[in-house]
């Protein structure tokens, strides 16, 4: 198994510029999560899914929107990039009957 | 809403002693997770051990333990015979037991391991 994967690793997108984050588990979780960690903070998170077709907001939800089309892949989208949105982005996955978390290695994203 | 303090910014231990690192949280529910996870340089979040609130006896991992005092709302996270490879950022995060998938996450704790 990959586990969670993220690509791009590294993104420098200027502002206003639009881009999509993806992110692939191939454990068959049916929940997926977004989260970001900027500098001297924990994970705070974005939007998630408890399965395909179903989405919900998270703590920072604005400025990123997600669609989750299969269990498999769950892409985050940022419609008009401001420079407070750069930050290291984290796509993390787990069953519903399970306490844990598989995290991917994450996006590090710089807007400029 | 839940929050979780970790109030050690940074916190150093000389290798094969043994490290505290704290963490207290707010909560009004009764059941929920806590979890300590470990991010390396890498980047990588990585679980370290987990703790379900209804469960008094205290959760250990080889090396890792946690001391768990539900009353107090203090999840602290002990490392004994520490490893240069424990050198890392540490975060106490939260989670409800049913509904939000939502962890909450504190601020993180670096550790530094010395020879």
């Amino acid at each position: 198994n990959a586990g969670v994967t993220q690509t791009p690793k590294f993104q420098v997108l200027k502002t206003g510029q639009s881009m999509t984050l993806q992110c692939a588990q191939d454990m068959n979780h049916e929940y997926m999560s977004w989260y970001r960690q900027d500098p001297g903070m924990g994970l705070r998170l974005i939007h998630y899914s408890v399965g395909a077709g179903i989405t919900d907001q998270g703590e920072v939800p604005n400025g990123y929107n997600v669609s989750r089309s299969t269990t498999e892949d769950f892409p985050l989208r940022l419609l008009s990039a401001a420079p407070s949105q750069t930050s290291v982005y984290f796509c993390a996955s787990r069953v519903p009957s399970s306490y844990e978390q598989y995290f991917g290695p994450g996006t590090r994203l710089t807007v400029t | 809403a839940q929050t979780v303090t970790q109030s050690q910014p940074e916190m150093s231990v000389q290798e094969a002693e043994t490290v505290t690192l704290s963490c207290t949280y707010d909560t009004s529910e009764s059941d929920y997770y806590l979890f300590w996870y470990k991010q390396p340089p890498s980047r990588q979040m990585i679980l370290v051990i987990r703790q379900e609130a209804y469960k008094q006896q205290n959760a250990t991992e080889n090396r890792f333990s946690v001391n768990f005092q539900k009353a107090a709302k203090s999840f602290s996270l002990k490392i004994s015979d520490s490893q240069l490879g424990d050198a890392a950022m540490y975060f106490c995060a939260y989670r409800n037991q049913g509904g939000s998938e939502k962890l909450v996450f504190g601020k993180g704790t670096k550790l530094t391991v010395n020879p």
